[in-house]
């Protein structure tokens, strides 16, 4: 079945320096993608998005990249700040409405 | 303006009691989902509403599932009989329309059954 996963559960990053998280998706058929951060007692808030049809997205101080032939994608932060510590997940979606997440990682920013 | 909202936070319950999950969506925002993350996992879809209309509940685990929304704004998540096996932080989400993408989540309610 189609699924979402991470490579690494845990990432920590020291303060000010840039972290990657990357993601694998199995489901060929997803035509958008979201990258969403939770942090302790909250619901996911969106960070970025980007479609099948793109291959990277910039946003505020984050990028999302997209290698639809490996199905992958990835999501750097620039500079990264304390606030920025928190569970990250992927999300993806083709031919319906539901996301499916991946299991998320947990990026620790270390001051 | 203000966002998704979700009562009650957390919710503790005994096995076998009848429990609802309430849902307030973003004002004008007509697709509704739910969903279920158990802890250390990423969220995992129940149902979808489109106005009042259920369009997806392939994500309901059993029949003790049930989810409404009548008016097409306000849901409610029920479940019936709760098992030790439905604890976990219910999260609602809500979205401009059909095909629009962004999800806005709430912060979920807790359930606990002891």
């Amino acid at each position: 079945g189609e699924s979402v996963g991470l490579h690494l559960p845990t990432l920590s990053v020291q303060e000010g320096d840039n972290s990657i998280i990357n993601c694998a998706y199995s489901n060929s058929a997803s035509d958008y993608f979201i990258w969403y951060k939770q942090e302790s007692g909250k619901g996911p808030q969106f960070i970025i998005d980007i479609r099948s049809n793109m291959d990277k997205r910039q946003g505020q101080r984050v990028t999302v990249l997209l290698n639809k032939t490996v199905k992958h994608l990835s999501l750097q932060i620039a500079a990264t700040q304390p606030g920025d510590s928190a569970v990250y997940f992927c999300a993806e979606k083709g031919g319906n409405e539901k996301l499916t997440f991946g299991t998320g990682t947990r990026l620790t920013i270390i001051p | 303006g203000a966002g998704v909202s979700q009562t009650p936070s957390n919710k503790v319950t005994e096995k076998g009691k009848y429990v609802e999950l309430r849902c307030d969506p973003i004002s004008g925002h007509t697709a509704l989902y739910w969903y279920r993350q158990s802890l250390g996992q990423g969220p995992e879809f129940l149902i979808y509403f489109q106005g009042t209309g259920a369009a997806d509940d392939s994500g309901l685990p059993n029949d003790r599932f049930f989810a409404v929304r009548p008016e097409g704004s306000v849901s409610t998540l029920k479940i019936q009989r709760t098992e030790r096996g439905d604890s976990a932080v219910y999260l609602c989400a809500s979205s401009t329309d059909q095909g629009g993408d962004e999800q806005f989540f709430g912060p979920g309610t807790r359930l606990t059954v002891l």
